[in-house]
C-alpha cells in the first residue's frame, strides 16, 4: 500500500525552530518529486515547498522562503522540513504529498494524514 | 502568488449536478493545463479527483469532471450523493516550479 506518514510536529515559541518528516512506503521513493502543503486552522490549503526526485532542486513559496528548507534522503525514503524564525502564522498541519508522475509539474496524488505545527506566541 | 477564485459555498439536491469554478490569471490557470482538484472530508487528508484538467484518477467516480476556458477551470458533480459533501480545492501550477491552491469551496447536499 502506498502510504505517507508525517510525524514531527508540536508546540513551538515564535522564533523558534522545528523539523518535520515524512516517511513513504509502498512506492518507489527516488522516482518521484514530492511536497509540502500546510492548512491553517479553518483555513484553505497552501503549497509551502517542492523538491525534484533526486533531491538536487527545490522550490519555496514565498511566504517561507529563507526560513524553511526542504530535503530528503532517499536511502531512508524520507522527507524532511527544517522550519526555523517560526511566526503564528505558520501554525498548521503540515501534509506531505507525492507527485503523480514523472515531472515535478505534476498533481499530488498520494497525501499523508498532517502533522500539527503550533506556534506560540 | 494570490490564491485561485473560488466560491465559498456550492449546494444541491441529491441527484442533481452542481459545478464548482475557479479563477485564476493568464500565469497560472490561462497558462498551463496543469490544473488538479481535491475533495476533502473534514478532519481528511486531501484526495486527488482530477489532474491535469480533466483526467481522472483510477478509481474516482466518473460522476466528477473537469474542464478549462481561459482563466477559469470547471469541477462538475453529477448525480450528487451525500458522500460529496465536502470541501473542494482546485490547484494549479503557476510556474518557476511553483503552485497555487484555490481559496476552497464547501459544497452542501440539501
Amino acid at each position: 500500500e502506498v502510504q505517507l506518514l508525517e510525524f514531527g510536529g508540536g508546540l513551538v515559541q515564535r522564533g523558534g525552530s522545528l523539523k518535520v518528516s515524512c516517511a513513504a512506503s509502498g512506492f518507489t521513493f527516488t522516482s518521484y518529486a514530492m511536497k509540502w502543503v500546510r492548512q491553517a486552522p479553518g483555513k484553505g490549503l497552501e503549497w509551502v515547498s517542492g523538491i525534484t526526485a533526486s533531491g538536487g532542486s527545490t522550490y519555496y513559496a514565498d511566504s517561507v522562503k529563507g526560513r524553511f528548507t526542504i530535503s530528503r534522503d532517499n536511502s531512508k525514503n524520507t522527507l524532511f522540513l527544517q522550519m526555523n524564525s517560526l511566526r503564528a502564522e505558520d501554525t498548521a498541519v503540515y501534509y506531505c504529498a507525492k507527485t503523480s508522475g514523472n515531472y515535478y509539474e505534476d498533481a499530488f496524488d498520494i497525501w499523508g494524514h498532517g502533522t500539527m505545527v503550533t506556534v506560540s506566541s | 502568488q494570490s490564491a485561485l477564485t473560488q466560491p465559498a459555498s456550492v449546494s444541491g439536491s441529491p441527484g442533481q449536478s452542481i459545478a464548482i469554478s475557479c479563477t485564476g490569471t493568464s500565469s497560472d490557470v490561462g497558462n498551463y493545463n496543469l490544473v488538479s482538484w481535491y475533495q476533502q472530508h473534514p478532519g481528511k487528508a486531501p484526495k486527488l479527483i482530477i489532474y491535469e484538467v480533466a483526467r481522472r484518477p483510477s478509481g474516482v467516480s466518473g460522476r466528477f469532471s473537469g474542464s478549462k476556458s481561459g482563466n477559469t477551470a470547471s469541477l462538475t458533480i453529477s448525480g450528487l450523493q451525500a458522500e460529496d459533501e465536502a470541501d473542494y480545492y482546485c490547484c494549479s501550477y503557476a510556474g518557476s516550479s511553483t503552485f497555487v491552491f484555490g481559496t476552497g469551496t464547501k459544497v452542501t447536499v440539501l
